[in-house]
């Protein structure tokens, strides 16, 4: 079955770190330009970063840009997102999203992240 | 950036008839490579997000024919040709054409009346 599976998320404090993971199967996840995106409590969809398909070209939303970090291991069919100096505003679900044809074709269930002390 | 405009921000709809939703960007999404990258999304409640409509009008495999996407340069179209209950949710349109970073309309919220 294809599909992405994300993981990692929590509670953590203002100014803490976390590091979510996204698990690829069912396709060759080397092939595809990934994206992390998120959904804040009664927000909409927000992009946060991208990452080519051998990460050589990487890409952050401004309001993330220096906080986060993006990874991917091909050998290991994963995708990372580090987050560090967290605040509340960076509460949200985040999903990760394959990208093909222009746009974000196949999405995660999701992984939930609350910063507040 | 690219800013995506959707509008009504909320629909109620009666079963069995026919919804739409309207997306403007305040740029033209046509590319250099000819393509018009408009990508409308839906996501259900306790869902994540799924893909309908990708390159204005390219349905995604499975879903179904109810959805169909129109429109060009600035103006694109959602539309339900008859809406059903398991269609409630958010729907979001995005362009693709010029990122960073990749936006998105606010959101519109289906719900039956």
């Amino acid at each position: 079955e294809v599909q992405l599976v994300e993981s990692g998320g929590g509670l953590v404090q203002p100014g803490g770190s976390l590091r979510l993971s996204c698990a690829a199967s069912g396709f060759t996840f080397s092939s595809y330009e990934m994206n992390w995106v998120r959904q804040g409590p009664g927000k909409g969809l927000e992009w946060v970063s991208y990452i080519s398909r051998s990460g050589s070209s990487i890409y952050y939303a401004e309001s993330v840009r220096g906080r986060f970090i993006i990874s991917r291991d091909n050998a290991k069919s994963s995708l990372y997102l580090r987050m560090n100096s967290l605040r509340a505003e960076d509460t949200a679900v985040y999903y990760c999203a394959s990208q093909f044809s222009g746009s974000f074709e196949l999405w995660g269930q999701g992984t939930l992240v609350t910063v507040s002390s | 950036d690219i800013v995506m405009t959707q509008s009504p921000l909320s629909l109620p709809v009666t079963l069995g008839q026919p919804a739409s939703i309207s997306c403007r960007s305040s740029q033209s999404l046509v590319n250099t490579d000819g393509n018009t990258y408009l990508t409308w999304f839906q996501l259900r409640p306790g869902q994540s997000p799924r893909r309908l409509i990708y390159m204005v009008s390219d349905r995604d495999s499975g879903v179904p024919d109810r959805f169909s996407g129109s429109g060009s340069g600035t103006d694109f179209t959602l539309k339900i040709s008859r809406v059903e209950a398991e269609d409630v949710g958010m729907y979001y349109c995005m362009q693709g054409k010029q990122w960073p970073p990749w936006t998105f309309g606010q959101g519109t919220k289906v719900e039956i009346k």
